[in-house]
Parts: structure tokens; C-alpha cells; sequence
């Protein structure tokens, strides 16, 4: 089974350049994720989605813009790359609708660097 | 104070030996707690939920105190492939920004290192 599948898994960015990051689950799930993961930080989230439709802000959402396509695939958007978003990005889905109280599965990551 | 600490380590630990984490928490009313494994330069996985009553899954051992807002997760007969980073997770509850799904808050993670 493929899960939670990411691409691309690695991206060397300029900055100022644009990039789409493509995420897609097969698991059926209602809700979907976007963290970052930088060293001595721990995993943030981005933004995620609770549902077909609807998206919403998490911890650190500027300089990101995200689209849930349709209930497999959930994209995140850097319009404007900055070296501060050198970091390796996560996606995760989850049956949700219950609080949280549903793990989340995550992909195996896009390491991208912002030169 | 931060929503979800862990010791960061590393812990080194002997093959066959017994060792424990202890994770606590702010959000008094967090409602979801997990343990996660990373492995270096990979995804986090989850190892396992914790639940009011602890839990265990085969070596590992999971519980947790609302009191005093620590969960433990304490690995017995440890093996060589149990080193990895361990991540401690929390659902705040009340989710963000008041929508729907909750993400998840993520301790920074306890670095076991199990040696021959």
C-alpha cells in the first residue's frame, strides 16, 4: 500500500522561485496535513486540511499557500522562496473527525533548500 | 512554557536493558496522546497510542498521568533497532484557530541510542 506519497523528495530552490509541493493519500482519509521539520524545532504545522473544501492556518503558515485539490491530494505553495524555509516538509492524512484522537500518517518527506 | 517536553537525550543504553521516557505536557485538556518513532532522515511512524488505562504493546509500554500531565513510554529487553528518535504527541484539543481537525503538537523528541 502507498499510503502517503510526496513529491518531489528532494528540491534545490533559488530564492524569490516558486514551487509546488505535491502530496496524495490513497487511505481514503478525511484529513490532511502539512508540517516542517527543522533541527531543534520539532515538526510544525504548516497548515492542514479538516475535509474536502476547507483548509486553515496551523503554527507557522506564512510565506505558504495550500490547496486541498480533492480528498487524495493536498498541495503546499511557496510563491516566494526564502532561505528560512530551507527545511524538510511533511505531509500527513488521518481519519479525524473525532478531535484528534486518530493518528496521522505521514510521508516519507521533501527535503528542499532555499539558496 | 512549551506545550509538550521531552529530555532530548541522547540516551545510551545496552542492548537488554530496560529504559523509559517521560514526556509532560501544558494543555490540561489535551484529549489524545502518541508515541511516534523516527529513524534518522525519515518519516515519524507512530508506535503506539496511550491511553487513560496504559497500554502495551509487546516490549513497550505506554501511560499516562492527567494529574500530574506526563506520559511515560518504557521499552523493555531493548534491541539494536529500537535507537531512534522517539516523539512524544499531544492533541491540544479545541483545534486550531477553532476548525475541524486537530494537528497534532509534537514534542522535539528523545534520542535513544541502543549499543552492543
Amino acid at each position: 500500500n502507498a499510503g502517503v506519497t510526496q513529491t518531489p523528495k528532494f528540491q534545490v530552490l533559488k530564492t524569490g522561485q516558486s514551487m509546488t509541493l505535491q502530496c496524495a493519500q490513497d487511505m481514503n482519509h478525511n484529513s490532511m496535513y502539512w508540517y516542517r521539520q527543522d533541527p531543534g524545532m520539532g515538526l510544525r504545522l504548516i497548515y492542514y486540511s479538516a475535509s474536502e473544501g476547507t483548509t486553515d492556518k496551523g503554527e507557522v503558515p506564512n510565506g505558504y499557500n495550500v490547496s486541498r485539490l480533492n480528498k487524495r491530494e493536498f498541495s503546499l505553495r511557496l510563491e516566494s522562496a526564502a532561505p528560512s524555509q530551507t527545511s524538510v516538509y511533511f505531509c500527513a492524512s488521518s481519519e479525524a473527525g473525532h478531535r484528534g484522537n486518530q493518528p496521522q500518517h505521514f510521508g516519507d518527506g521533501t527535503r528542499l533548500s532555499i539558496l | 512554557r512549551k506545550e509538550v517536553e521531552q529530555d532530548p537525550g541522547p540516551f545510551n543504553v545496552p542492548e537488554g536493558a530496560t529504559v523509559a521516557f517521560n514526556c509532560t505536557y501544558s494543555n490540561s485538556a489535551s484529549q489524545s496522546f502518541f508515541w511516534y518513532r523516527q529513524d534518522c532522515r525519515k518519516e515519524p511512524k507512530l508506535l503506539m497510542s496511550v491511553y487513560s488505562s496504559g497500554n502495551e504493546d509487546g516490549r513497550f509500554t505506554a501511560q499516562l498521568n492527567r494529574a500530574s500531565q506526563y506520559i511515560s513510554l518504557l521499552i523493555r529487553d531493548s534491541k539494536l533497532s529500537d535507537s531512534a528518535t522517539y516523539l512524544c504527541v499531544v492533541n491540544p484539543g479545541g483545534g486550531y484557530s477553532g476548525g475541524g481537525a486537530d494537528g497534532l503538537t509534537f514534542g522535539k523528541g528523545t534520542h535513544l541510542i541502543i549499543q552492543p
